[in-house]
């Protein structure tokens, strides 16, 4: 596609249960990342994929959280026993440089909502 | 996970007038310093990508300068407009860490 795909757009989940949420990032891009912005805060850093590979996974908030990419391609982000505070907007980012030279384009994003 | 800090957190600026807000980041292990506008309902648009020190851009009113001796970076709107009206992000690319974002100035202008 021309742009970053996120899917769902929206989700509304009961607490308790597993989400995956996928980014489908520019084609030809090796740097993807994962973002999130909670109600009235600022856009917090998740995981970041060099290809297949994340250099920095300290930003995922807790061990319910887990990301993959596969083929340097498609990415999922999947949080298991999911909890309120994980409600926010998850936000994909990708990239083609390798050295942070080049601007990333941005997914619409997926609004999570735990109930 | 790096320091990045913008200041000031919101601004609200009249219609006409000029402003400016910054970025400070890491000045060690610099590789690329990005600026982008965040507009509600939208995703983060970039404005600039900045690489050397003493770099100026600019785009239309909007212009930006860097200096990464001493780890910042500005932002200017001349003449701002409502459309200016958004989250301003700046972040910064430092290696194996990827692309750390700064929290972002709301900026509102008041007609």
């Amino acid at each position: 596609g021309a742009g970053v795909s996120q899917s769902p757009s929206n989700k509304v989940t009961e607490k308790g249960k597993d989400v995956e949420l996928r980014c489908d990032p520019i084609s030809g891009h090796t740097a993807l990342y994962w973002y999130r912005q909670s109600l009235g805060q600022g856009l917090e850093f998740l995981i970041y994929f060099q290809g297949n590979s994340a250099p920095d996974k300290s930003g995922l908030p807790s061990d319910r959280f887990s990301a993959e990419r596969t083929g340097g391609s498609v990415s999922t982000l999947t949080i298991q026993r999911t909890q309120q505070e994980d409600s926010a907007v998850y936000l994909c980012a990708s990239s083609p440089e390798r050295t942070g030279g080049a601007q990333a384009f941005f997914g619409q994003g997926t609004r999570l909502t735990v109930v | 996970i790096l320091n990045v800090e913008q200041s000031p957190q919101s601004l609200h600026v009249q219609e006409g007038d000029s402003t400016n807000f910054t970025c400070s980041f890491p000045s060690s292990n610099f590789y690329a310093l990005h600026w982008y506008r965040w507009e509600t309902a939208k995703s983060p648009e970039a404005l600039f990508v900045m690489t050397l020190n003493g770099d100026e851009k600019k785009k239309g009113r909007i212009s930006a300068t860097l200096n990464t001796k001493e780890g910042y970076s500005y932002l200017y709107i001349k003449g701002s407009q409502p459309e200016d009206s958004a989250t301003y992000l700046c972040a910064f690319w430092g290696g194996a860490d990827g692309l750390t974002f700064g929290k972002g100035t709301h900026l509102i202008i008041q007609p």
